[in-house]
């Protein structure tokens, strides 16, 4: 079974500071997809970053990058230079890819509550 | 080009009642997924389609939950006999399968709230 733990319920950072958002995965499949959503409160979910379990570099996309470390089955987000409207619910998901191919299911963490004070 | 769009954005309706929710996912998406967020809570897979195979219908919490995907493109998600614990906030999403990613793209959600 999967699953998704985000630890931090909430997290403050200075506007221009960054700032790093935790989240470790447990999965016995060898091949696996992480991705990392914003959710505004609006509540559109918008994609940020995405790491292939066999990438064999850490994902980066602007002022997003993730640190992924296979062997302790985490994929904190890292975003730099903190900006006021970074402020928004952050979730980790996972996909596990089908031996036959196409698409499954994302398995979501709780969600981390990012607020980024002037 | 325009992204998954979801109808009506909000929904109240009164314990017992049938609702219709609606998603057209992007233009050339074989995959279309339903979740469920409730208050505070992450996303709770529902229902998946892909092209012409049957659905996975794994994520359903009960037989009053029931979707349908017609013509491969808009999906109907139907809530029969409403509780109040179906209140929660409907997102669908959609992706291409093309490459190992296949990254999901979320609407903006149906917020329902059942009385």
């Amino acid at each position: 079974a999967q699953k998704i733990t985000q630890t931090q319920p909430g997290m403050f950072v200075q506007e221009k500071e960054a700032v790093t958002l935790d989240c470790t995965y447990d999965t016995s499949d060898p091949s696996y997809g992480l991705f990392w959503y914003k959710q505004p409160s609006s509540g559109e979910m918008i994609f940020l970053i995405y790491q292939g379990s066999y990438d064999q570099q850490n994902a980066t996309e602007g002022r997003y990058s993730l640190n992924f470390q296979k062997a302790r089955k985490s994929a904190n987000l890292v975003i730099s230079a903190s900006q006021l409207g970074d402020s928004a619910m952050y979730f980790c998901a996972m996909r596990e890819l089908s031996s036959q191919g196409g698409s499954e299911k994302l398995v979501f963490g709780k969600g981390t509550k990012l607020t980024v004070n002037p | 080009g325009a992204g998954v769009s979801q109808s009506p954005s909000n929904k109240v309706t009164e314990k017992g009642k049938d609702v219709e929710l609606r998603c057209d996912p992007i233009s050339g998406h074989t995959a279309l997924y339903w979740y469920r967020q409730s208050l505070g809570q992450g996303l709770e897979f529902l229902i998946y389609f892909q092209g012409n195979s049957a659905p996975d219908k794994s994520g359903l919490p009960s037989d009053r939950f029931s979707a349908e995907r017609t013509g491969g493109s808009v999906s109907t998600l139907t809530i029969q006999r409403t509780q109040q614990e179906d209140s929660a906030v409907y997102l669908c999403a959609s992706s291409l399968i093309r490459s190992e990613e296949e990254t999901q793209y979320f609407g903006p959600g149906t917020r329902l709230l059942v009385l």
